[in-house]
């Protein structure tokens, strides 16, 4: 079975600071997503990985996947309260057309 | 494009009842998946239906079961329900391009079992 460990597992900053979030696991993944969701609504894509030690930006969140494909990291920058929210990562595995979501990092920042 | 639809968006049912929720896709997706979210056991997945055809399953009890239509419309139903069966179920449709399986969610349909 494969797991997706994401750290912390709950984060509360003030507004304007830097955080990282973490995905890890010791399966090696085909492609990793991330998703935000918010109260009462379902997650909504933010970028997805495919190439080992790929960087992608979107404004002012960073995204990296690790050399090996096994683990990811999230950061963002200049937090804002709009960035608040549940943030998901999930690992596709081509050979068994697996989808695994990581246990999520609930995101508050503070006005 | 009209995202992912869910119905109803919230459902109360009591202990030994059954209960179906619909599910439409994205316009052009032919894969629709089906998770559960608690808070406790985070999401998780139920199973993923492709061409009307169910494609992968998860570790759930036979309770949980779905179905796909020509038009790629899903469905899912539990039957005999528990008070553990309290969640929120999550309908969401993908391309299924190679390399990545990109999920498109709806809003949730939120069941609460009495």
């Amino acid at each position: 079975t494969q797991l997706l460990e994401q750290s912390p597992q709950f984060l509360s900053i003030q507004e304007g600071e830097n955080l990282t979030v973490y995905c890890n696991s010791s399966s090696v993944f085909s492609s990793l997503q991330w998703y935000r969701q918010e109260p009462g609504e379902g997650p909504v894509l933010l970028v997805t990985v495919v190439t080992g030690g790929e960087v992608k930006k979107l404004k002012r969140l960073t995204f990296q996947f690790g050399d090996a494909r096994k683990d990811s990291s999230l950061h963002i920058t200049a937090a804002q309260p709009g960035d608040t929210g549940l943030y998901l990562c999930a690992g596709f595995n081509f050979g068994n057309e697996k989808l695994t979501f990581g246990t999520g990092t609930r995101l508050t920042i503070i006005p | 494009k009209a995202g992912v639809t869910q119905t109803p968006r919230y459902l109360i049912k009591t202990r030994g009842q059954q209960v179906t929720l619909s599910c439409s896709p994205i316009s052009g997706h032919r894969s629709v998946s089906w998770y559960q979210q608690t808070p406790g056991q985070g999401l998780q997945f139920l199973f993923e239906y492709f061409s009307e055809t169910q494609r992968n399953k998860g570790n759930f009890p036979g309770r949980f079961s779905g179905r796909q239509f020509s038009n790629s419309r899903s469905e899912m139903n539990v039957s005999t329900l528990e008070l553990g069966d309290s969640a929120l179920y999550l309908c969401a449709s993908s391309l299924l391009s190679p390399k990545v399986n990109e999920q498109f969610f709806g809003p949730g349909t939120r069941l609460t079992v009495l």
